[in-house]
């Protein structure tokens, strides 16, 4: 069975630092590029970030650019999100999701499949 | 920021037919690129409903179908049920942005 498990959300304060993690099992995690979907409380979905099989490519939202580093252990099954300088507005739950190919941009457009649970990160002092 | 229009809520009797629009431009669903919908019922995660504007993944009830012409797409339920209740969201890619990947601004299904 394929399957997501997130980690390591949490209160922190405006401005800190929080590492999330998505450990991955039940598939071939180095065949497949991984995303990060957000979803603020009560909103909707909003596409965070996504990397490559082999990190070559990595891309970002406009919202989270030169603020949020995503990264991937592939002998781990492992994909990460280091979150620097975060704002109240990032609070939200995060999941992790598998992309439909190698690439973070497929030739038509990926989809996600499967969806972790979710992570749930809260900025507020 | 959702680039993808949705309406906020449809809602049915069971065993009616419910459609959801998801409404688009030209640098995403108008330029060729493939519509995704997931359902996401309350308190869960999204789940997979239908990928590249019509194919179900394996497990989902024949009841859904989706389509897509020009800049719009379109997810239909046949013989509406108590529990397709959930929140539905239209996703796909779009150039002209460096967000990279749309989702719809997300449709409330309730079954009266």
């Amino acid at each position: 069975e394929v399957q997501l498990v997130e980690s390591g959300g949490g209160l922190v304060q405006p401005g800190r630092s929080l590492r999330i993690s998505c450990a991955a099992s039940g598939f071939t995690f180095d065949d497949y590029a991984m995303h990060w979907v957000r979803q603020a409380p009560g909103k909707g979905l909003e596409w965070v970030s996504g990397i490559s099989w082999k990190s070559g490519t990595i891309d970002y939202a406009d919202s989270v650019k030169g603020r949020f580093t995503i990264s991937r252990d592939n002998a781990k099954n492992s994909l990460y999100l280091q979150m620097n300088s975060l704002r109240s507005e990032d609070t939200a739950l995060y999941y992790c999701a598998k992309g439909s190919c190698s690439s973070s941009r497929c030739k038509q457009g990926s989809w996600f499949d499967p969806w972790g649970q979710g992570t749930l990160v809260t900025v507020s002092s | 920021q959702s680039v993808l229009t949705q309406p906020p809520s449809v809602s049915g009797a069971p065993g009616q037919r419910v459609t959801i629009s998801c409404t688009g431009s030209s640098s995403n669903i108008g330029a060729g690129y493939d519509v995704h919908w997931y359902q996401q019922l309350p308190g869960t995660a999204p789940k997979l409903l239908i990928y590249g504007n019509n194919n179900r993944p394996s497990g989902v009830p024949d009841r859904f179908s989706g389509s897509k012409s020009g800049t719009s797409a379109s997810l239909a339920i046949t013989g509406l049920q108590a529990e397709d209740e959930a929140d539905y969201y239209c996703q796909s890619y779009d150039a002209s942005l460096s967000v990279f990947y749309v989702f719809g601004t997300g449709t409330k299904v309730t079954v009266l």
